[in-house]
């Protein structure tokens, strides 16, 4: 299966600390993506790395890519307590530019 | 901001029912699509849709479910005949011309009892 799977499944933080994310996939991937879901709502997407990029930042959030390795990481600094959320990483590889979604790392910052 | 917008937000259905979710996606917008999510699991893929045909399914997307743009505005899901297994939230989503980044809907909540 091409979809990222995320870990920790679960990370729980004190406001102010940086929270990690970690996704891992299987095989070669166009892209990848992380996105952002509240509870019992809809997903946000947070950012974008394509296969020939290493890192990217947007405001908090910095992703990197190491695809010797297969595998992501979002790192949020300075965590909020309203950073709390699920985060998903999903790839798209071949000639689908179909993101699949992992399970998730659920986050929660603790004011 | 221009956003997908879906209806309804929650419904609950008896077995067996035709359920039809709806879809607004962002008007230039050209690729569309449905994902679903059972409680507690993950962000799974149905069906995208593009140029007014199926473009792509998932093993989900077997002969219970279709899709439709009835007109040049809305994009539907339809479960013809639901199971308890069917409940779960339904994405609708959409991408841009020459873009990689989809934008979702807020989901329809779809109990089936």
């Amino acid at each position: 299966s091409q979809q990222g799977e995320e870990d920790p499944q679960a990370l729980s933080i004190q406001e102010g600390e940086n929270a990690t994310m970690n996704c891992s996939y299987k095989t070669s991937i166009n892209n990848l993506q992380w996105y952002r879901q509240n509870s019992g709502r809809g997903l946000v997407h947070l950012i974008l790395i394509r296969s020939n990029e290493r890192e990217k930042h947007s405001g908090r959030l910095r992703v990197t890519l190491d695809t010797s390795k297969k595998s992501s990481s979002l790192l949020i600094t300075a965590s909020r307590a309203a950073d709390t959320a699920s985060y998903f990483c999903a790839t798209a590889s071949g000639g689908s530019y179909i993101p699949t979604f992992g399970r998730g790392t659920s986050l929660i910052v603790h004011p | 901001e221009p956003e997908v917008t879906q209806t309804p937000s929650h419904q609950v259905t008896q077995m067996g029912q035709e359920v039809i979710l709806r879809c607004v996606p962002i008007s230039n917008h050209l690729y569309f699509y449905w994902y679903r999510q059972i409680l507690g699991q993950k962000v799974e893929f149905l069906v995208s849709f593009y140029n007014n045909e199926i473009s792509e399914k998932s093993e989900i997307f077997d002969d219970q479910f279709s899709v439709e743009r009835p007109d040049g505005s809305n994009f539907t899901l339809k479960i013809r005949s639901t199971k308890l297994e069917d409940s779960a939230m339904y994405f609708c989503a959409s991408i841009p011309p020459y873009g990689n980044t989809i934008y979702f809907g807020e989901g329809s909540w779809l109990t089936v009892v």
